[in-house]
Parts: structure tokens; C-alpha cells; sequence
């Protein structure tokens, strides 16, 4: 069974400030993927940024970028130039390869706020 | 493009009734997945549709079904509840093949009391 934990249930930034979100995974598996979703206030889910496992380089949307160590299981985000609206839950989450369906393990979240 | 939508938004059920949740996905994806997100347990997966057959499946009990329709539209069914059965039920879809991203709905909150 995969497991996926997030070691920081808060943090804060300042607005324009850069933070880095921590996620570790334990898995057996060889192909699979990791996900950073954010769930704000409104309670709705929304995906971040998306890391295949066997592609090397760090996937990066705009502001959000994550640094994935394989041989450590390490998976952080990195949200530069942070905004008031990206204050939110953030939560960490895998996925073993696409042939066994779509099954989120997610971690237990951090809350993010941005201050002004 | 429309999200993925869910009804009701808010449910109030007394125990020992049951309740029905829908999921409308995004157009052309194939892949329901349902999750139930609480305080305690945090989000943990329910189980997975794709084209009408139930491919993945969590640890909940058999209290929780579901099913999926010709048109990719997903029901999650509870029956007996509980009151832990309270909490936010999350709908996701996804394409289903080889896109694997899944796009969640606004969530169901469901309150037994």
C-alpha cells in the first residue's frame, strides 16, 4: 500500500514571498504519478501540478513548481511570488500507473496562508 | 467546457436512512472517481467507474455502492447511515485511459444526524 505524508499541518508566507510545501511517499511501485491539489475555503478541489515518475525533470505551472527527489521519495512544492489567493489546503497525493485506474492516496494536508 | 458537477450541495439525512449522491462528469471523460473527505480521516478513496464497471474499489463498507450510467454519469448510494457517515463527498473525473488527472466537483456535504 502506498502511504503519503505531509509533515507541515501549517504554514504562512508573506504576499510576493516564495514558500516550499514538504510531501514524502513510501511506494513499491515503479511507474506512477504525484499530484499537488489545493482546496481553498470554497471547499473546491483544484489541481495544481502534476509529476510523471519517470520523467526527470521538475514540473513546473507558473508560479508553482515542485522538486522531485525519486531516490528519496521527496515531492515539495515551491509557490514563488506567493498571492492572497493562494491561501489554502494543499495536499500531496499519488497515483500508481494509469493500467491499475484512477485511485488518489492522498496526504494529510497543509494549511497555507498568505499574508499581506 | 462544463466542470464536473454534483447534487444536492447539502443533504441533511436522520440515521438508518439512506441517500443517493449524482456526479455529472466533464464531457467526453469516462473515469468517476468518489472520495470521502472528513476532520479525522482526512480524504480516502471510495471507489472508481469507468465505462459503467467499477474498477477500484477502497475500504468502506457495503454500505456504500455506487454505479455509473451509458452517459458516464455516476450515483454513490449509503445506506443505514451512520453519523460518521457525515462529511464532504468528493466526485472527481478524468478521461480514463491515458490521461490520468482527475478534475474534482464542489463536493456533496452530507449531515446525518
Amino acid at each position: 500500500a502506498q502511504t503519503v505524508t505531509q509533515s507541515q499541518p501549517e504554514m504562512s508566507v508573506q504576499e510576493a514571498e516564495t514558500v516550499t510545501l514538504s510531501c514524502t511517499y513510501d511506494t513499491s511501485e515503479s511507474n506512477y504519478y504525484l499530484f499537488w491539489y489545493k482546496q481553498p475555503p470554497s471547499r473546491q478541489m483544484i489541481l495544481v501540478i502534476r509529476q510523471e515518475a519517470y520523467k526527470q525533470q521538475n514540473a513546473t505551472e507558473n508560479r508553482f513548481s515542485v522538486n522531485f527527489q525519486k531516490a528519496a521519495k521527496s515531492f515539495s512544492l515551491k509557490i514563488s511570488d506567493s498571492q492572497l489567493g493562494d491561501t489554502a489546503m494543499y495536499f500531496c497525493a499519488f497515483m500508481k500507473g494509469e493500467t491499475s485506474g484512477s485511485r488518489l492516496t492522498f496526504g494529510e494536508g497543509t494549511q497555507l496562508t498568505v499574508n499581506p | 467546457k462544463a466542470g464536473v458537477t454534483q447534487t444536492p450541495r447539502y443533504l441533511i439525512k436522520t440515521r438508518g436512512q439512506q441517500v443517493t449522491l449524482s456526479c455529472s462528469p466533464i464531457s467526453g471523460h469516462r473515469s468517476v472517481s468518489w472520495y470521502q473527505q472528513t476532520p479525522g480521516q482526512g480524504l480516502q478513496f471510495l471507489f472508481e467507474y469507468f465505462s459503467e464497471t467499477q474498477r477500484n474499489k477502497g475500504n468502506f463498507p457495503g454500505r456504500f455502492s455506487g454505479r455509473q450510467f451509458s452517459n458516464s454519469r455516476s450515483e454513490m448510494n449509503v445506506s443505514t447511515l451512520e453519523l460518521g457517515d457525515s462529511a464532504l463527498y468528493l466526485c472527481a473525473s478524468s478521461l480514463g485511459n491515458d490521461r490520468y488527472e482527475q478534475y474534482f466537483g464542489p463536493g456533496t456535504r452530507l449531515t446525518v444526524t
